[in-house]
């Protein structure tokens, strides 16, 4: 079995500063690793993926995560937010035996001007 | 080109009632997703399709709910005898079901149970 657990269910930042939303996981083998933003009254669009080799990853957006084996972490930064990435941010895990998603719950980031 | 479809985007029906979902995947696509979003939670995952056959149907609740894909391209998610716990957002999504490939969702179908 596996978990996703991501630890801030809302994230206010103002506009042009740095944000990092938190994804930590649990699985007994080897997973693959997703963010996924969900802008309202829309479907899910993936941000970026880890699948293996070098543990930093570059999405669309400006996004970026870097995935921490040892801690079991996979965490999403910007360096300089826009009020347009407010959003819903899905993180998710897929272990290499099966094929569904198992989504977290959530961070609502909420961009101020 | 077309993205996943998913029809009719709002669903309101009464307890008890039969209703049916349907998902457009991407063409081409022989994988096929089921989750179900309920709100404030991140989406839960309901079957699997690869092809006409359901390869993993591990995350449906309950017997009351059923998914077919006879031709390999369409799917419909049946419910049968609705309840109000099974108001939620459905989502499905496809991919091109090689290993690790990226999941393409839908919009969405929002399921309201009176």
């Amino acid at each position: 079995a596996q978990s996703v657990t991501q630890l801030d269910s809302q994230v206010p930042v103002f506009e042009e500063a740095p944000v990092e939303l938190r994804c930590n996981y649990s699985s007994s083998v080897s997973v693959y690793l997703f963010w996924y933003v969900q802008y309202p009254n829309q479907g899910l669009q993936l941000l970026l993926k880890y699948l293996s080799g070098s543990t930093l990853v570059k999405g669309i957006n400006g996004f970026e995560a870097e995935f921490n084996k040892s801690q079991t972490s996979f965490h999403l930064r910007k360096p300089s937010v826009h009020i347009s990435d407010t959003a819903e941010y899905f993180c998710a895990v897929r272990n290499n035996a099966g094929n569904m998603l198992t989504f977290g719950g959530g961070t609502r980031l909420m961009v101020k001007p | 080109g077309a993205g996943v479809s998913q029809t009719p985007s709002n669903k309101v029906t009464e307890k008890g009632k039969y209703v049916e979902l349907r998902c457009d995947p991407i063409s081409g696509h022989t994988a096929l997703y089921w989750y179900r979003q309920s709100l404030g939670q991140g989406p839960e995952f309901l079957i699997y399709f690869q092809g006409t056959g359901a390869a993993d149907d591990s995350g449906l609740p309950n017997d009351r709910f059923f998914a077919v894909r006879p031709e390999g391209s369409v799917s419909t998610l049946k419910i049968q005898r609705t309840e109000r716990g099974d108001s939620a957002v459905y989502l499905c999504a496809s991919s091109l079901g090689l290993d690790a490939d990226t999941q393409y969702f839908g919009p969405g179908t929002r399921l309201t149970v009176l």
